[in-house]
């Protein structure tokens, strides 16, 4: 088992959808990194949490510290949002789920 | 302000050949991260250095090295090229290990993709 579950593996969505991209971990961490992959291999960091909430614009990011468990949430979702979307722990090291890739289509 | 830089874009070598990646990190940053992304596989942790010294070291053989020089910038090293090897190599910074948690927020460069042929 993976340290770091992120899901769902792919999603498709309508522009205007609402998303969320869920992770789990089972190890012990200092900061949670939600981080924007595109095509071309470019890595936007968007987030980094260590509890709470966060928001940037059009995205939330949130984290349970007690129950292991983040989410990205993307409102009114947007073509331009399409990427791969990873999330990674700090922990010793950073370990990384295997990412979601995001289809949002007009 | 500039931000984290990587060279080359593209490196084509052969396999038992060594390869030479370069970072520079966004001016101020004292920490230097390298991570490898395999052609369909996740992102992996490679080296982590901070003020010229090695901190961490991911799951890797003793043929990956780097290292940091006094000006923060880093080179990494992948000696006895296997064809495995092919993969986008991303280099990311954050100011250090002072400062709090925001001091380990990282930043990415381009990457550089290495072909092992």
């Amino acid at each position: 088992k993976n340290e770091v579950e992120q899901s769902p593996q792919n999603l498709t969505a309508q522009e205007g959808e609402f998303i969320t991209i869920n992770c789990s971990y089972s190890v012990g961490i200092s900061a949670l990194h939600w981080l924007q992959q595109h095509p071309g291999g470019g890595i936007v960091s968007l987030f980094m949490l260590s509890s709470g909430k966060k928001k940037h614009g059009r995205l939330i990011a949130t984290i349970n510290i007690q129950e292991k468990h983040s989410s990205l949430h993307i409102t009114a979702s947007h073509p331009r949002d399409s990427a791969v979307y990873i999330c990674a722990v700090r922990g010793g090291d950073m370990r990384f789920g295997a990412g979601t890739r995001l289809t949002v289509k007009p | 302000e500039a931000g984290v830089t990587q060279s080359p874009t593209h490196l084509i070598k052969t396999r038992g050949q060594q390869a030479t990646l370069r970072c520079s990190p966004i001016s101020g940053h004292t920490s230097v991260y390298w991570y490898q992304q395999a052609l369909g596989l996740g992102l992996q942790f490679l080296l982590w250095y901070d003020e010229g010294e090695e901190r961490n070291r991911g799951n890797f053989p003793p043929r990956f090295s780097g290292r940091q020089f006094p000006n923060y910038s880093s080179e990494l090293n992948v000696n006895a090229l296997e064809l495995e090897d092919s993969a986008l190599y991303l280099c990311a910074s954050s100011l250090g290990t002072s400062g709090g948690l925001h001091s380990y927020e990282q930043y990415f460069g381009p990457g550089t993709r290495l072909t092992v042929t």
